[in-house]
């Protein structure tokens, strides 16, 4: 079971660059999410969707571009990459919206922009 | 808007003794709330959740949460930790009023378990 598949798992960056965060989902779920999480800050929000064709803004989308072309898959992009985007990046899944289920997690991609 | 906060960044416990892991929240409507876990280098788990019914809901490994409306909480016990319950643990809630499901998350605590 793949469940929530993230790639890459890490990745360095050099400011002004750019990079698309991969996320895909094998569970035929809804709905999907983007959470970037810093140090002792939790999760924040970056986009979600909640269907394909349809995604929005979340708390601290500056910065991010997502699309959300089928249901399987949800791509992060960042295009001119700062130090303040260097964080670790979870993309999740659910049925319906998370506050109905549970969500589903990938594990993570650890991104450091120099 | 909706927040959670989690006042220990820390809680240390030896293992056999219960564990609490406090969690109060603010929202608008009716609140759903969670609790995820996460271990080193993992992405986070779902250990268990409250939408209605019964304020004692249990959950994965042994794991309990009460909701308690009139002091908006929602800690999370364990009556006898053990070593491997050692993780960031993460509150979670979700309010009526929120068109994609949002949950927001508190910035966790870290849980530590001595022999």
């Amino acid at each position: 079971n793949a469940g929530v598949t993230q790639t890459p798992k890490f990745r360095i960056l050099k400011i002004g660059q750019s990079m698309t965060l991969q996320c895909t989902q094998d569970m035929n779920h809804n709905y999907m999410y983007w959470y970037r999480q810093d140090p002792g800050m939790g999760l924040k929000l970056i986009y979600y969707s909640v269907g394909a064709g349809i995604t929005d803004k979340g708390e601290v989308p500056n910065g991010y571009n997502v699309s959300r072309s089928t249901t399987e898959d949800f791509p992060l992009r960042l295009e001119l990459a700062a130090p303040s985007q260097t964080s670790v990046y979870f993309c999740a899944s659910s049925y319906t919206g998370a506050r109905n289920t549970e969500a589903f997690f990938g594990q993570g991609t650890r991104l450091t922009v120099v | 808007a909706q927040s959670v906060a989690q006042p220990e960044d820390q809680v240390n416990v030896a293992e056999g003794n219960p564990l609490t892991v406090k969690c109060t929240y603010s929202v608008s409507g009716n609140p759903y709330l969670f609790w995820y876990v996460q271990y080193p280098n993992r992405g986070l788990q779902f250990l268990l959740k409250y939408i209605t019914g019964d304020n004692l809901v249990k959950g994965s490994y042994g794991f309990e949460a009460e909701f308690n409306k009139s002091q908006t909480s929602f800690h999370l016990k364990k009556p006898s930790a053990l070593v491997s319950d050692s993780a960031l643990y993460f509150c979670a809630v979700s309010g009526g009023n929120n068109a994609g499901n949002m949950l927001t998350f508190g910035g966790g605590t870290r849980l530590m378990v001595k022999p």
